[in-house]
Parts: C-alpha cells; sequence; structure tokens
C-alpha cells in the first residue's frame, strides 16, 4: 500500500458524458501527477500540481481538467468523454516537485467508455 | 526530450534462473532513472531509483540495476526469479529540468515452472 489512494477503482459510462477522478495524496506529500495508462500509448503523463498550484503539462486533452484542493486532493475531470478514453488513470503523489522525487502511485481507476 | 526504450515487450524465465530486463533511456545530460513493477490490477511500485554516484544501485525484492553511461542503458537484474516475480515492468526517466517521468512500453515477465 502506497498510502496513495483513488475514488473510484472502476467507472463504466457512456460518450458524450464527463466523470470525475479523485485522488488524496500520501501524508505530508505536496506534489501530485496524473497518468493515463493505454494499450496503445502506454503510461502518459497528463498534469502535475504542486501545493495548489500547476506545475507541468503533459499529453493532456482540452476536454481533460484537473485541480488540487486546499487538503491537497486532487481531481481530475474528464469530459465530452471517447471511446479512446478508456484507460487506467493513475495518480501519483511525492513531498516535492522536482523529477529526481519518488512518486507513489495510487491503484489507478479504471475507466471504460461506452 | 528524454525518451526510454524497453527492446522487450514479453520475457519468459524459469524460476530460479537469473533475469535481466534491458533499459535505454536518450538524454543529454545524468538522468534520474528509475524502475517500477506493475503487478495485474495494482498500481505501480518503485523497486530502485539511480541518480548519482555508485552505478551499481540495490533496490527491494532482491532487484539491482547498473547505469552504464557510455550504453545508454539502466537494466535491471535479479540472479533468481521467484513466480512471484511475474508482473509489468517499467523503466522511467526523468530530467532536472522538469517534473514529470517518462515511461517506457513495459516489459511483460512471465516465470514458469
Amino acid at each position: 500500500d502506497s498510502g496513495v489512494t483513488q475514488t473510484p477503482k472502476h467507472l463504466i459510462t457512456a460518450t458524450g458524458q464527463r466523470v470525475t477522478l479523485r485522488c488524496s495524496p500520501r501524508s505530508g506529500d505536496l506534489s501530485v501527477y496524473w497518468y493515463q495508462q493505454s494499450l496503445d500509448q502506454g503510461l502518459q503523463f497528463l498534469i502535475q500540481y504542486y501545493n495548489g498550484e500547476e506545475r507541468a503539462k503533459g499529453n493532456i486533452l482540452e476536454r481533460f481538467s484537473a485541480q488540487q484542493f486546499p487538503d491537497l486532493h486532487s481531481e481530475l475531470n474528464l469530459s465530452s468523454l471517447e471511446l479512446g478514453d478508456s484507460a487506467l488513470y493513475f495518480c501519483a503523489s511525492s513531498v516535492g516537485q522536482g523529477a529526481s522525487e519518488t512518486q507513489y502511485f495510487g491503484p489507478g481507476t479504471r475507466l471504460l467508455v461506452l | 526530450a528524454q525518451s526510454v526504450t524497453q527492446p522487450d515487450i514479453h520475457i519468459t524465465v524459469s524460476e530460479g534462473a537469473s533475469l535481466e530486463l534491458r533499459c535505454n533511456y536518450s538524454y543529454g545530460a545524468t538522468p534520474y532513472l528509475f524502475w517500477y513493477v506493475q503487478s495485474p490490477g495494482q498500481g505501480l511500485q518503485l523497486l530502485l531509483k539511480y541518480f548519482s554516484g555508485d552505478t551499481l544501485v540495490q533496490g527491494i525484492k532482491g532487484f539491482e540495476a547498473e547505469f552504464k553511461r557510455s550504453q545508454s542503458s539502466f537494466n535491471l537484474r535479479k540472479p533468481s526469479v521467484h513466480w512471484s516475480d511475474a508482473a509489468e515492468y517499467f523503466c522511467a526517466v526523468g530530467s532536472n529540468s522538469g517534473y514529470a517521468l517518462n515511461f517506457g512500453k513495459g516489459t511483460s515477465l512471465l516465470v514458469t515452472p
């Protein structure tokens, strides 16, 4: 158990819908990262927040957005969902914000868009 | 930009045999290198990491990795594989100018009796 929690574990929805994925980082960690894992693209970095502020953006679609709240939990919002958005979404957390920081991963949320 | 290549998509080894998983990176300066393992239905667990210093890094579960700058490699090794090692293994690289990790496509390890 990494100490990072993600809810829900599974999510099934339809195309065009909107969903929210939630992540609670390890106690004391200020950075939260979101990654998408799919069969064709592998593990791709989406976005990072540090202490409530956006720090880095990766291959995140405009239909996706995220935020980190004052209690440091984070939410990833996915809208106008398409079939291709079906994937495993991981949240990771670290104490600091640099790439040298060890990132601890949650168990993931598996999203299926029908 | 930094990138990671894991040449082997699948590897099968017998229980008790030695293991080496290959990882090649592309990056101008000394990178931060990581190996993660993902068991079915689980998140990623850090096995080991390299930032600087001794090029042979020891990790958890009996794994080690060696950083070879001349070959741009960071191969993962284990002298004797256990059935519980069957999983997906990911090599990742980070840079001191960025925040996120770039992951390889992963190597799926199958352990046979």
